[in-house]
Formats: structure tokens, C-alpha cells, sequence
């Protein structure tokens, strides 16, 4: 059981180039997540997804997209790489028969460092 | 009203020693705080959790004190090993149930 896998470790964009951070988990789970973590940030929600077919703006969606064609696979794509799109990003997901039943208990991947020059 | 601001940013604590972390959140709607733990190079995972009708939980060495009234919470880490070093965030759960993140805290633990 791998959990959630995320694909790149690491990644060196120029400014406006395009990317697309895989993510993938193999436990069934419906609703799946992409953030971001910037020192002394926290973690802020990108984008989310509550099924295949799914998915919906969190806090900070500017410059991102995704799609959700399975239920194991929720791409992020980022069109104009910026410097401000420098973070690490982290997918996760979560199985919930709906909103208010278990939508906290997250299981993350490890991570996808960006760096954009 | 959407922010939960977590104290401190870094702590650095003896090995047996409480580790005392803070958070306080503004917003009332929020019902349902976790902690999670992250080591580096790793993802962030849920540690304990507490829902605002009871006032602390116990898993362990974990502790979570809730103080509604107060709008704050902490976690207690007794013992603490140098094994639990790593960063902590609070969260809380908003009413369109996603969750909002503390800045977190750099936990190190000295043998």
C-alpha cells in the first residue's frame, strides 16, 4: 500500500514555463487535496476535489489547475510558472461519506519541492 | 475570523522535558481541531485531535487542552524524546470544512 505518491521530489522551472506535479493514492479515498507550505506559512489550500469529475477552488488558486478524471489521480498544473509559485507542494487525501465525517484526518504525500528562477 | 495563530515559532526543549505548544483561532464556527506532526522531507500527519465539547484528550505522552471560552488550545508533549522532533501545526475546522492551518512550530529536542 503506497499511500499517496507524489511525483517530482524536486523540480527547477524558469519563469513562465509550464509543469503538471502528479499525485496519486491507491486507497480508494474520494476527496483528495492539493497545498502548499511556505516557511512559517502553514499550509494553504489550493485546490480540492471530492470525487472524479470534481473539483473546487480553496484559498489560494491563482495560477493553478487541475482535474480529477479518476478517483486515483489529481494532477496540479501550473500554466506561467512565477517566483511566487516557489513552495512545496503537497497532495493529500482523504476517504468521507461527506463533509462533516472525517474530512480532517488527511493523509499527505511527501512532498514536491518547486523552485522557479 | 479565518486565521489560527500558532506560538512559538521555534522550541527547543531538554530530552524529558514538556514541550508546550499554543494556538488561538478567532472564528467560533470553527468544531474540530487536529494536530499533525511533520518530519523533514516528509508529509504532515495527524498526531491527535479534539472536538470543542470536551476540554482535554490524552493519547500517550500527547496531550490536547481546549479552553472554548478562551478560544485557544495546546498540545503537551511530557517525556519528550528526542524522537519527536520535528514541526507541529494546529488546525481548525472551518464551516466549509476545509481545514485552516496554524504557521506551525519547529520542535527540537536535545539529548
Amino acid at each position: 500500500n503506497a499511500g499517496v505518491t507524489q511525483t517530482p521530489k524536486f523540480r527547477i522551472l524558469k519563469i513562465g514555463q509550464s509543469m503538471t506535479l502528479q499525485c496519486t493514492q491507491d486507497m480508494n479515498h474520494n476527496y483528495m487535496y492539493w497545498y502548499r507550505q511556505d516557511p512559517g506559512m502553514g499550509l494553504k489550500l489550493i485546490y480540492y476535489s471530492v470525487g472524479a469529475g470534481i473539483t473546487d477552488k480553496g484559498e489560494v488558486p491563482n495560477g493553478y489547475n487541475v482535474s480529477r478524471s479518476t478517483t486515483e489521480d489529481f494532477p496540479l498544473r501550473l500554466e506561467l510558472a512565477a517566483p511566487s509559485q516557489t513552495s512545496v507542494y503537497f497532495c493529500a487525501s482523504n476517504f468521507s461519506r461527506g463533509p462533516r465525517s472525517g474530512a480532517n484526518v488527511l493523509t499527505f504525500g511527501a512532498g514536491s519541492r518547486l523552485t522557479v528562477l | 475570523q479565518q486565521q489560527v495563530k500558532q506560538s512559538p515559532q521555534s522550541l527547543i526543549v531538554q530530552k524529558g522535558g514538556i514541550s508546550i505548544i499554543n494556538c488561538a483561532y478567532e472564528n467560533t464556527a470553527f468544531d474540530y481541531f487536529p494536530w499533525y506532526q511533520q518530519f523533514p522531507g516528509k508529509g504532515p500527519a495527524l498526531l491527535i485531535a479534539i472536538r470543542p465539547d470536551v476540554s482535554e484528550k490524552k493519547e500517550g505522552r500527547f496531550t490536547i487542552s481546549f479552553n472554548k471560552s478562551a478560544k485557544q488550545f495546546s498540545l503537551h508533549i511530557m517525556d519528550s524524546q528526542p524522537g519527536d522532533s520535528a514541526t507541529y501545526f494546529c488546525a481548525a475546522l472551518n464551516s466549509n470544512y476545509q481545514l485552516i492551518w496554524g504557521a506551525g512550530t519547529k520542535l527540537i529536542i536535545k539529548p
